[in-house]
C-alpha cells in the first residue's frame, strides 16, 4: 500500500531565506506525485505535480520539486520565501491508475520577517 | 467562480444528530471524493464516487456515513449519528475522467459537541 511521510511538521524560516520541505513515499508501482498548499482558513490548492517526463517540476510562484525515484522522494524547494508563502503544505501520491490521493501529514511553513 | 463549492462552511451540531454536507462540482462525468482532516492530523480519504455509485471507500467510511448525488449536481455526505470524533474539516473534491489531478473545495468544518 502506498504511504507518504513528511518528516517535518513545522518549518520556521526567515523571509528571503531558502526552504526545503521533505516528502518521501512508499509504493510498489509507478506513482503520480503532488504538492498541495493550504493557506490559512482556505481549502487545498494544487501547487505542482509530477505525472511523467522531466523529474523537476515548477510552480508559477517560484516553488519547485524534484522526483527522485531511487530515493523515493519528492522534496519541495524555494530559493527565497516570502511572507505570503506562510501556509500548510501537503505532499500526496496516487499510484498509476488509482483514483484516489494519499496525503502526508503536512508541514506548516512559517515565515518570519 | 470556484470549481467546487461546499456548504455549510461551518456547522455545529450535538452528538447523535444527523449532518448533511453539500458539495457542488460544476462539471458532470467526473469522479467525486470526500476527504476529512481532523485538527492537527493528516488529510484522510473517505470515499470516491463515480457513475452514481461508490467506487472505493476507506475503513473510516462505516455505516454511519453515506454519499449520494440526488439531483445530478449536488453531491452530499451524510453522517447519520454524529460522534465527537467526527469533528473535522471535510473536503469535497472532483476529478475529470482520464485526468490525474483532484480539485478541492474550501471545506466544511464540522464541530460535534
Amino acid at each position: 500500500a502506498q504511504s507518504v511521510t513528511q518528516l517535518d511538521s513545522q518549518v520556521p524560516v526567515f523571509e528571503e531565506a531558502p526552504v526545503e520541505l521533505r516528502c518521501n513515499y512508499s509504493s510498489s508501482v509507478s506513482v503520480y506525485l503532488f504538492w498541495y498548499v493550504q493557506y490559512p482558513n482556505q481549502g487545498l490548492q494544487l501547487l505542482l505535480k509530477y505525472l511523467s517526463g522531466s523529474t523537476l517540476v515548477e510552480s508559477i510562484n517560484g516553488f519547485e520539486a524534484e522526483f527522485n525515484k531511487s530515493q523515493t522522494s519528492f522534496h519541495l524547494r524555494k530559493p527565497s520565501v516570502h511572507i505570503s508563502d506562510t501556509a500548510e503544505y501537503f505532499c500526496a501520491v496516487s499510484e498509476g491508475g488509482a483514483q484516489k490521493l494519499v496525503f502526508g501529514q503536512g508541514t506548516r511553513l512559517t515565515i518570519n520577517p | 467562480e470556484p470549481e467546487v463549492t461546499q456548504t455549510p462552511s461551518h456547522q455545529v451540531t450535538q452528538m447523535g444528530q444527523e449532518v448533511i454536507l453539500h458539495c457542488v462540482p460544476i462539471s458532470n462525468h467526473l469522479y467525486f471524493y470526500w476527504y476529512r482532516q481532523i485538527l492537527g492530523q493528516k488529510v484522510e480519504f473517505l470515499v470516491s464516487f463515480y457513475n452514481n455509485e461508490i467506487s472505493e471507500k476507506s475503513e473510516i467510511f462505516d455505516d454511519q456515513f453515506s454519499v449520494e448525488r440526488p439531483d445530478g449536481s449536488n453531491f452530499t455526505l451524510k453522517i447519520r449519528s454524529t460522534k465527537l470524533e467526527d469533528s473535522a474539516m471535510y473536503f469535497c473534491a472532483r476529478k475529470p475522467s482520464g485526468a490525474n489531478v483532484l480539485t478541492f473545495g474550501a471545506g466544511s468544518r464540522l464541530t460535534v459537541l
